[in-house]
């Protein structure tokens, strides 16, 4: 079955510096990623997705780098403000609809 | 707002009971999805169904659980003589389908069992 892993559970940043959350996946069949953010007692939010016919994918203040030869993924968030601390979770499809998500990472922002 | 919507928010019951959440997808998203979440972890899939169609279901939704979308709009789910492993956050999200197929997550439903 698919697994989705995420490299550290926490981790900590000081406000304005750049964040690289990391993700590994184990499905060779996954064709889409998504990056997820969750705040305390709130649903997921969509912050970027990607597909697997793309390498790279930018948004406002994130990039997404998808690596298929090594199964990984990375969220990059330029600036880092408080407002982005939360829970951030990568998640995957294969050849269902479902998305398989990992434990997640928590990112604190230090001022 | 056009967002997912979920009710209710929270939702206490003693073991044995039995409870229905409700979501309200994006207007014209097709898919719909539920999923589990506990603390600590990564949501998990239950269900989801294209329109009115219920396509796939995990082997987490054991005969207790059942879910619906008659008319293809809002769906229910519902949770039959409730157990405390139940207690969860239960998260509905909908999608347009492919080609973009990126869910959008609502604010969950708490259920605590006690």
């Amino acid at each position: 079955g698919e697994s989705v892993g995420l490299h550290l559970p926490t981790l900590s940043v000081q406000e304005g510096d750049n964040s690289i959350i990391n993700c590994a996946y184990s499905n060779s069949a996954s064709d889409y990623f998504i990056w997820y953010k969750q705040e305390s007692g709130k649903g997921p939010q969509f912050i970027i997705d990607i597909r697997s016919n793309m390498d790279k994918r930018q948004g406002q203040r994130v990039t997404v780098l998808l690596n298929k030869t090594v199964k990984h993924l990375s969220l990059q968030i330029a600036a880092t403000q408080p407002g982005d601390s939360a829970v951030y979770f990568c998640a995957t499809t294969g050849t269902a609809s479902k998305l398989t998500f990992g434990t997640g990472t928590r990112l604190q922002v230090t001022l | 707002d056009t967002g997912v919507s979920q009710n209710p928010r929270h939702k206490i019951t003693k073991r044995g009971q039995n409870v229905t959440f409700r979501c309200d997808p994006i207007s014209e998203h097709n898919r719909l999805y539920w999923y589990r979440q506990t603390l600590g972890q990564g949501p998990e899939f239950l269900t989801y169904f294209q329109n009115e169609a219920q396509l796939e279901k995990s082997r987490l939704l054991s005969d207790r659980f059942s879910a619906e979308r008659p008319k293809g709009s809002f769906s229910t789910l519902e949770i039959q003589r409730t157990e405390q492993g139940d207690s969860a956050m239960y998260l509905c999200a909908s999608s347009p389908g492919r080609p973009r197929d990126e869910q959008y997550f609502g604010p969950g439903t708490r259920l605590t069992v006690t």
